[in-house]
């Protein structure tokens, strides 16, 4: 079965800190992996994806298959990160998209 | 660039009645979903539409049936509103037939079941 586990429900850290989100995975084939942010009243929208290996907005993320993880990480972050950030995976050849329980971001002035 | 449009945005019910979600992409998609929003559990997957004239469960069908219209269209009807229907509910579509990319989102549609 597909989970998505997102272990922290609020992180909050110092500007110019860095972060680090967590998301493990459990799927038993080979999955794509997402992170998807909320910004305060906006659309939820896609972050960056696994396949793409990009940084946007100076987070990146890398798939380790073997401790079935893909943490969402940026070195130094800024106030205008704050916002609800979600981890999805979707089934390879599939049509479904799990989204973990997501994580609020606080970052403090 | 409306992208995804839900209506309505608010609606309060009262346990028993009845509604439906309207949801409709104009960016040419073939796959619609409809997920849910709860706290503390993020987005649970109600239904989803592959292609036009396809719908399939997702994690938690029970209490809601779906309508793909047309290829612009699906729509989420609840036939006897419970309290624990109170949510978020969020439409989202995506291009292709193989859900491998990046879903597209509406604002969300705030419903409250007393």
């Amino acid at each position: 079965a597909q989970r998505v586990t997102q272990p922290e429900k609020l992180l909050s850290v110092f500007k110019g800190a860095p972060v680090e989100l967590k998301c493990n995975y459990s799927y038993s084939g080979s999955p794509e992996l997402f992170w998807y942010v909320q910004y305060s009243r906006q659309r939820l929208q896609l972050l960056l994806r696994h396949i793409s290996r990009e940084s946007i907005k100076g987070f990146t993320a890398d798939l380790n298959k073997g401790e079935t993880s893909f943490h969402l990480k940026k070195p130094f972050a800024q106030e205008e990160d704050s916002a609800m950030y979600y981890c999805a995976l979707t089934n390879t050849g599939g049509f479904k998209t799990i989204f973990g329980a997501g994580t609020r971001l606080f970052v403090k002035a | 660039n409306a992208g995804v449009t839900q209506t309505p945005k608010f609606q309060v019910l009262k346990t028993g009645q009845s509604m439906t979600l309207q949801c409709a992409q104009d960016m040419n998609h073939n796959s619609m979903y409809w997920y849910r929003q709860d706290p503390g559990m993020g987005l649970r997957l109600i239904y989803y539409s592959a292609s036009e004239g396809t719908t399939d469960k997702g994690e938690v069908p029970n209490g809601y049936n779906v309508s793909r219209l047309n290829k612009r269209e699906f729509s989420l009807r609840l036939e006897s509103a419970a309290p624990s229907q109170t949510s978020v509910y969020f439409c989202a579509s995506s291009p292709g037939l193989m859900n491998t990319g990046e879903l597209f989102f509406g604002e969300g549609s705030r419903l409250t079941v007393l």
